[in-house]
């Protein structure tokens, strides 16, 4: 089975502006999950989303959002950006929302913000 | 509210030597505990979880990791270090009810010859 696919893998915005993610997850796993990884704060969850409907939330303005589709990719969009959104963005897929479910990881699209 | 401390943001052995990585949570229910590997520009990669159906838990690449309830404790252990063994291994934590991954800072593991 291919893994989770996320694109671009690299991208380069200046303040101001916005920007879409995409994440493809593993055939049939229909819970996709994101996190910020930067070298201050670490991993931090953004979003869940199981059957196109955001399921959990973390800490993170309204500027980050996201969606799924019914074919389970998902996609998550920063509005205004700042420079402090500069991170890497990872997306993690799993079968269901189990807790002891394993969440399987893309290779994260790293965001460059200027 | 939960959370995980990993012990040593740094850790550096020899080859062939014993690696141990900590990692302690704080969560008033027991939780479920997960250790990922993260390679350089790659994701995150599953090394081993903690579900409740056994303490010692063995993973991937001949790590293993042992449940201590009285400790809080999910340390990583792997008896003989590998070059291909330096990465940055993260502890992470989910409640019964959550479906978050609550992550750890991470800690770096350096293997020299």
């Amino acid at each position: 089975k291919a893994g989770v696919t996320q694109t671009p893998r690299y991208l380069i915005k200046t303040r101001g502006q916005q920007v879409t993610l995409s994440c493809s997850p593993i055939s049939g796993h229909r819970s996709v999950s994101w996190y910020q990884q930067t070298p201050g704060q670490g991993l931090q969850f953004l979003f869940e989303y199981f059957s196109e409907t955001q399921r959990n939330k973390g800490n993170f303005p309204g500027r980050f959002s996201g969606r799924q589709f019914s074919n389970s990719r998902s996609e998550m969009n920063v509005s205004t950006l700042e420079l402090g959104d500069s991170a890497l963005y990872l997306c993690a897929s799993s079968p269901d929302r189990g807790v002891t479910d394993t969440q399987y990881f893309g290779p994260g699209t790293r965001l460059t913000v200027l | 509210a939960q959370s995980v401390t990993q012990l040593g943001s740094h850790v550096s052995v020899s080859e062939g030597a014993l690696v141990l990585l900590r990692c302690n949570y704080s969560s008033s229910v027991p939780p479920y505990l997960f250790w990922y590997v993260q390679y350089p520009n790659q994701g995150l990669q599953l090394l081993l979880k903690y579900t409740s159906a056994a303490t010692l838990v063995k993973g991937i690449n001949g790590f293993e990791a042992e449940f201590k309830k009285s400790e809080t404790s999910f340390h990583l252990t792997k008896p003989s270090a590998h070059m291909s063994d330096a990465a940055e291994y993260f502890c992470a934590v989910k409640l019964p009810a959550g479906t978050a991954l609550i992550f750890g800072k991470g800690t770096t593991l350096s293997v020299s010859s």
